[in-house]
């Protein structure tokens, strides 16, 4: 464990469905992420809230929608998803004063059928 | 942040030194070189960084050439389980600036 956990680990969804992932952290950060990893490709930035402000969105489509109620809690809501949104999510902390960079969750895989 | 170059794939025998090279011709003064890695279908693992200086730790060493052009990431005595894709990322170490990642060394290592 990283002291980053994200909830489900797996996911199979269809494409009318709406979800949501969870990620939980308790290491005192105050910066989360949402990254997207599809197969073969590098990691994508999607979403980063910085003390609970959203201060960045990727050019991510409206069926992503990130919530952040507390430094502690991140949340990727997911609705009418495509086949081609299957992918690892991956949420990630870090402090900003800190200099040892970003501890991240083991993902959630996610398959939209 | 600055570009980095990194070999697509590398194999190192059990037991010997993994010597990972990165290329960050383009890196500023105020910028670090950070190094992760991630193993098949989990999350990044930090493993280390540095400014200017080469640095130590429990997982591995890391070597900055003087110009700081490139890096060499060393894993002294690879495992088994030190397979994955390593990351050499340079970024400057202010809040807000995000981590961004490239391709990456996929490294195999063998018995």
């Amino acid at each position: 464990e990283t002291g980053v956990t994200q909830t489900p680990r797996h996911l199979v969804m269809g494409m009318t469905n709406k979800k949501s992932l969870k990620c939980e952290q308790h290491l005192g950060h105050n910066a989360m992420y949402w990254y997207k990893q599809s197969a073969k490709k590098p990691l994508e930035l999607m979403f980063v809230y910085n003390f609970k402000e959203q201060t960045e969105n990727n050019s991510v489509p409206s069926r992503f929608s990130p919530e952040c109620p507390n430094s502690s809690h991140l949340f990727l809501h997911l609705h009418t998803l495509q086949p081609e949104d299957s992918a690892l999510y991956l949420c990630a902390s870090s402090q900003e004063t800190a200099n040892y960079g970003y501890t991240f969750g083991s993902g959630t895989r996610l398959t939209v059928v | 942040d600055a570009k980095t170059t990194q070999p697509p794939s590398m194999d190192c025998a059990e037991g010997r030194a993994a010597n990972l090279p990165c290329n960050h011709s383009t890196i500023s003064g105020n910028e670090y070189v950070y190094w992760y890695r991630q193993i098949h279908s989990q999350g990044p693992q930090y493993i280390i960084h540095g400014l200017k200086n080469n640095e130590t730790n429990e997982m591995a060493s890391l070597i900055i050439t003087e110009d700081r052009k490139s890096s060499t990431l060393i894993l002294p005595h690879a495992t088994l389980r030190d397979t994955a894709v390593y990351y050499c990322i340079v970024r400057v170490n202010n809040a807000g600036n995000m981590l961004t990642f490239g391709g990456g060394t996929r490294l195999m290592v063998k018995p």
